[in-house]
């Protein structure tokens, strides 16, 4: 079984479009999070969610809107997508938000857009 | 701030070389420290972790020492193989901006090709 699962795996789209990425994990885990991983590998947070409740947003345009209808799920919708957003996104979830809990991820979704 | 820093690569290695991966970082408090690898086309797994100066992470014949006098988290395998080949991602958890949130600050990543 999947602990972590994102769908779709590939996602190719024009500029200006509106996508949705859905992420659900199975392990019980109250904490989810989205990652951007651009073209360099570089990984960087976006949003934490503890219990469908929103913990972090780093400074990721309004554009970008996460959903958590309940503590497994949470989804990336973006809307008016742009050049720049062409990245590999990565959904991954956590026991809790207790200190040094380790993460587990998902494969990823290649968004690229045209 | 914290921040995390990984030697660039790619490194590229002839199986069952010795491997090195050098990771240091700047933290704040007393962070928890990990690595974390890559295979293509897939997402991270956690590879190992160190909670706390002096203690060893180690797993699949991979470990890391964490060092509080240097700073540093460098990964080590004795004898890697093609298998290995991945990008290999140090990150830390800092108690002091990490609780209540279960932040991890990632380093840059560092690919590893290991040629048969």
């Amino acid at each position: 079984d999947t602990a972590v699962s994102q769908t779709p795996k590939y996602l190719v789209t024009q500029m200006g479009n509106d996508k949705s990425i859905k992420c659900e994990q199975n392990l019980g885990h109250d904490t989810m999070y989205w990652y951007k991983q651009d073209s360099k590998k570089f990984l960087k947070i976006m949003f934490s969610y503890n219990n469908k409740e929103l913990i972090i947003n780093e400074t990721v345009p309004n554009r970008f809107s996460p959903k958590s209808p309940d503590k497994a799920h949470l989804n990336l919708h973006i809307n008016s997508l742009e050049l720049g957003d062409s990245a590999v996104y990565f959904c991954a979830s956590s026991q809790d938000l207790g200190f040094g809990q380790p993460q587990h991820f998902g494969d990823g979704t290649r968004l690229s857009i045209l | 701030g914290n921040s995390v820093t990984q030697m660039e690569g790619p490194v590229t290695l002839s199986e069952e070389a010795f491997l090195t991966i050098n990771c240091t970082y700047t933290a704040t408090g007393y962070p928890s420290l990990f690595w974390y690898v890559q295979y293509p086309g897939e997402g991270l797994q956690l590879l190992l972790k160190a909670t706390k100066a002096d203690d060893k992470g180690s797993n699949k014949g991979f470990e890391a020492t964490y060092r509080k006098e240097t700073t540093s988290f460098h990964l080590e395998k004795g004898s890697v193989q093609v298998s290995d080949s991945a990008v290999y991602f140090c990150a830390l958890s800092d108690p002091k901006s990490s609780s209540n949130t279960g932040k991890l600050i990632f380093g840059q990543g560092t690919t590893l090709q290991v040629k048969p």
